[in-house]
Parts: C-alpha cells; sequence; structure tokens
C-alpha cells in the first residue's frame, strides 16, 4: 500500500530525448511536489500543483512541464534531456499537516 | 527569500551515544514550520520529526528531539541512543506556511554511526 509512487525508479537516455516520469498517491491529498536532488545531494522545489492549478515554478526551464491528469497523479515531462538534467527526481503530497510532505521513492535520471 | 544552513557536512558518533545535528535558518515570518527529514542509502525521503514555530515546546518523537530557538533561528536534532540504522543523510527543511509552497532544504549532514 505505497502512500506515494514514482515510475520508473531508474531512468537511463540519452541527450536530446525526451522522458516523463509517473507519480501518483493514494492518500488523497491535494497538492502535489516535484523536487530534484543533485549530485551533491541539495534538494530544490521545481513545481507544485494544487487542484490542478500550478503554484509555483522555480527557475525551471520551460523544457520541464508537469501535468496532472486528476488530483491523485502529477507526472513530470523533460523535452530536449541534457546532461545536467541527471538528477534524482522526487514526487511529494501535502495536505494534513501544514509542510509535511510524503516523499515517494525517488527516480534517478541519468542521462548519457 | 528563506535560507536553511546546516553547517555539519559530515558527523559521526558512536552506537548508544547521542549526538546534535545543527541547522539554522533566515526567515522574515513568524509563522512557519520546520522539520526533518532522513535519508538513508535507499534514498527514501523519511520524516523524522515537525515542529511549528508558534509552539514553545519541543517536539519529541522517541530517540528523536528538538532544540527549537526561535528568536536565534536555531533549529537543531538530537538522536539519542544513536542505532546503526540511524545512519542516514539529515536535511533541515523550512515551510513557510503559504499555500502550495515547497520545503527549502538544508544542504545535508551525513551521519555515520561507528559500531
Amino acid at each position: 500500500d505505497t502512500a506515494v509512487s514514482q515510475t520508473p525508479k531508474y531512468l537511463v537516455t540519452q541527450m536530446g530525448n525526451d522522458k516523463s516520469i509517473k507519480c501518483e498517491q493514494n492518500l488523497g491529498h491535494d497538492t502535489m511536489y516535484w523536487y530534484k536532488q543533485d549530485s551533491k545531494k541539495f534538494l530544490k522545489i521545481m513545481f507544485s500543483y494544487n487542484n490542478k492549478e500550478l503554484i509555483i515554478n522555480e527557475t525551471v526551464p520551460n523544457r520541464f512541464s508537469p501535468k496532472s491528469p486528476d488530483k491523485a497523479h502529477l507526472n513530470l515531462h523533460i523535452n530536449s534531456l541534457e546532461l545536467g538534467d541527471s538528477a534524482v527526481y522526487f514526487c511529494a503530497s501535502s495536505q494534513d499537516l501544514p509542510g509535511t510532505q510524503y516523499f515517494g521513492p525517488g527516480t534517478r535520471l541519468t542521462v548519457l | 527569500a528563506q535560507t536553511v544552513t546546516q553547517s555539519q557536512p559530515e558527523m559521526s558518533v558512536q552506537e548508544a551515544e547521542t549526538v546534535t545535528l545543527s541547522c539554522t535558518y533566515d526567515t522574515s515570518e513568524s509563522d512557519y514550520y520546520l522539520f526533518w527529514y532522513k535519508q538513508p542509502p535507499s534514498r527514501q525521503m523519511i520524516l523524522v520529526i515537525r515542529q511549528e514555530a508558534y509552539k514553545q515546546q519541543n517536539a519529541t518523537e522517541n530517540r528523536f528531539s528538538v532544540n527549537f530557538q526561535k528568536a536565534a533561528k536555531s533549529f537543531s536534532l538530537k538522536i539519542s541512543d544513536s542505532q546503526l540504522g540511524d545512519a542516514a543523510m539529515y536535511f533541515c527543511a523550512y515551510y513557510s506556511g503559504g499555500g502550495a509552497d515547497g520545503l527549502t532544504f538544508g544542504k545535508g549532514t551525513h551521519l555515520i554511526i561507528q559500531p
């Protein structure tokens, strides 16, 4: 009964390709997020969605686009992948306690 | 913008001993929330403890407790009776409480438990 799940867990691809990472939460939360963790383990918010509306976008290149087909899903599409996009991407969700976010297992993206 | 600083890139402690991880933050807000997350080698982000800024009482979760000093903008994590399973990266995080803001994380402290 995974609360926040992501697929795939590992993704290896070539520069210039387009890829997607899927996220699903079964917690009934209203808000979902995407974070990027770089090679130095630094975590930074990329996007959040609240009731299908994009709330914040932290200077992320427009090659990245979040898409939320419904409240339980927030997918991340990445176009024209670059070497610098290699990182671990985490999905998270929240609702009940302010700020308390529940994270998925992460997707390690490697761009060759 | 809010910033979170963890000044200890790495800490080491003997099993069964107590260790304290430091965190300071900068904000002009009066209402906010602070967190410690644990990331073991499995890379799963696990919530350890949560503190509301309006509460003077320090949060406690079993062997984990915090020392929250609002005026000093300090939020340290104390781990008592350290266990091998506590070995992980520990991240301090800040949330301003506005809408759907994301968490602002520190750079993390790598905790090593020596048997």
